[in-house]
């Protein structure tokens, strides 16, 4: 299993400004994800981030306003860009193969 | 491509009662299929997995699914339901390059 820690765990934002979300995870991993979950929803794909290489966006998402880095084997972060309040969500980042494993989320509000 | 269908956004069962939530994959290769599940204001939890082995899962918290190929169904069921267990259940199937891809989800409501 792996342990993924998330920061910030919350915030609440001003339209129009930018928020970067970090993943940690507890063991070097390969691929990392990303995903948004909007209220009430389910879990969308945003992008998957492989190390050395450019994110993977899924249909919809796009790296200007998502734009994800990822410095080493443990570790990634989500920028969300210019938010408007539609991208009030919750941002969990997961790793795994088989099985994946979830961060506990940041729950991010825009105003 | 691979898919899940979950059937009932909601359902509510009497403490005690038996717990179904109903799934349905589309998948072009064998699947590997999850539930998970998510407690109010917190992350998710893998419940059980099915990767090929026994059809017949078992998972936390008496929780327990079957796969079953003819029908393309891996529903969750759970003997007795428990007021703890009131949360939001998503089936998910592997897809390609390690995707998860979830269902809607279903939200279990449990009366006293």
């Amino acid at each position: 299993s792996a342990v993924i820690s998330q920061k910030p765990s919350r915030d609440i934002c001003q339209r129009g400004t930018s928020l970067t979300i970090q993943c940690q995870v507890d063991s070097q991993v390969t691929m990392m994800f990303w995903y948004r979950q909007q209220p009430g929803q389910s879990l969308t794909l945003i992008a998957t981030a492989n190390q050395g290489s450019e994110a993977t966006y899924e249909s919809g998402f796009v790296i200007d306003k998502f734009p994800i880095s990822r410095p080493n084997l443990t570790f990634s972060t989500l920028t969300v860009s210019n938010m408007s309040p539609e991208d009030s969500s919750i941002y969990l980042c997961s790793v795994g193969h088989n099985e994946q494993f979830f961060g506990p989320g940041t729950r991010l509000t825009v105003l | 491509a691979q898919s899940v269908t979950q059937l009932g956004s909601h359902v509510s069962v009497s403490e005690g009662a038996l717990v179904l939530l109903r799934c349905n994959y589309s998948s072009s290769v064998p699947p590997y299929l999850f539930w998970y599940v998510q407690y109010p204001n917190q992350g998710l939890q893998l419940l059980l997995k099915y990767t090929s082995a026994a059809t017949l899962v078992k998972g936390i918290n008496g929780f327990e699914a079957e796969f079953k190929k003819s029908e393309t169904s891996f529903h969750l069921t759970k003997p007795s339901a428990h007021m703890s267990d009131a949360a939001e259940y998503f089936c998910a199937v592997r897809g390609r390059d390690d995707k998860i891809i979830f269902g809607k989800g279903t939200r279990l409501h449990i009366l006293p």
